[in-house]
């Protein structure tokens, strides 16, 4: 069965220090890729979707970043963490036939710039 | 652009039912789903319709959807305290695979 992990679970981390979260996903292959975020109190706005290693499309323009440097796996970056960037960071996925475009979510990263 | 529009909030007593609705703008879109999120957790899907239905049950729930008015609901029956969470409606933007999520409804039950 397929399952999708992330970490850290929770982070606290200073305004203007790096930040690198990390998804994962388990018995797919070739999967879609997304981030999310969402802030308190916000819905989920759309960062980054991934249709293949190496192929990133960015929703929003801010200073996150991500990469995907394995079929498998995505990763989520900024060079210097802002207040805003605080929230709930969410990583899912999709298969690429079969489900109807059925995401499935992992368990989240919970973010605290200070 | 795309865009999912539904309320904020919705309180229901338990027992009665809860109609949670969303508006969506993409006409080609081929799914509309329902999420369910609890405290502190990911998102779960709860059911989704393909744009060729008008309606889809599936126990205590009931999806209607008009393409005309480009409009979905979500029905949930006998309402129970744990049914209180955030339900996300979203559209699939079949051109680029991308899924477009609502802003969520928070759904309180009163006792």
């Amino acid at each position: 069965s397929q399952t999708i992990h992330q970490w850290p679970a929770t982070l606290v981390q200073p305004v203007g220090s790096p930040l690198s979260l990390e998804c994962t996903v388990e018995g797919t292959s070739n999967p879609n890729l997304y981030w999310y975020r969402q802030a308190a109190g916000r819905g989920l706005q759309l960062l980054f979707y991934s249709v293949g290693i190496g192929q990133i499309s960015s929703e929003v323009p801010q200073n996150l970043s991500a990469s995907r440097p394995q079929d498998r796996q995505f990763i989520l970056s900024s060079k210097k963490l802002l207040l805003s960037d605080s929230g709930f960071y969410l990583c899912a996925w999709t298969g690429t036939s079969g489900d109807p475009y059925e995401q499935y979510f992992g368990p989240g990263t919970r973010l605290t710039v200070t | 652009g795309e865009d999912v529009e539904q309320s904020l909030f919705l309180s229901v007593r338990e027992g009665d039912s809860s109609v949670i609705n969303c508006t969506y703008t993409d006409s080609s879109s081929t799914y509309l789903y329902w999420y369910k999120q609890e405290p502190g957790a990911g998102l779960q899907l709860l059911t989704y319709i393909f744009s060729n239905m008008d309606m889809k049950q599936d126990q205590r729930l009931t999806v209607l959807l008009n393409k005309k008015d480009k409009h979905l609901s979500l029905r949930i029956a006998d309402t129970q305290t744990g049914d209180s969470a955030i339900y996300f409606c979203a559209e699939v933007v079949s051109r680029d695979d991308k899924i477009i999520f609502g802003k969520g409804t928070r759904l309180h039950i009163l006792p």
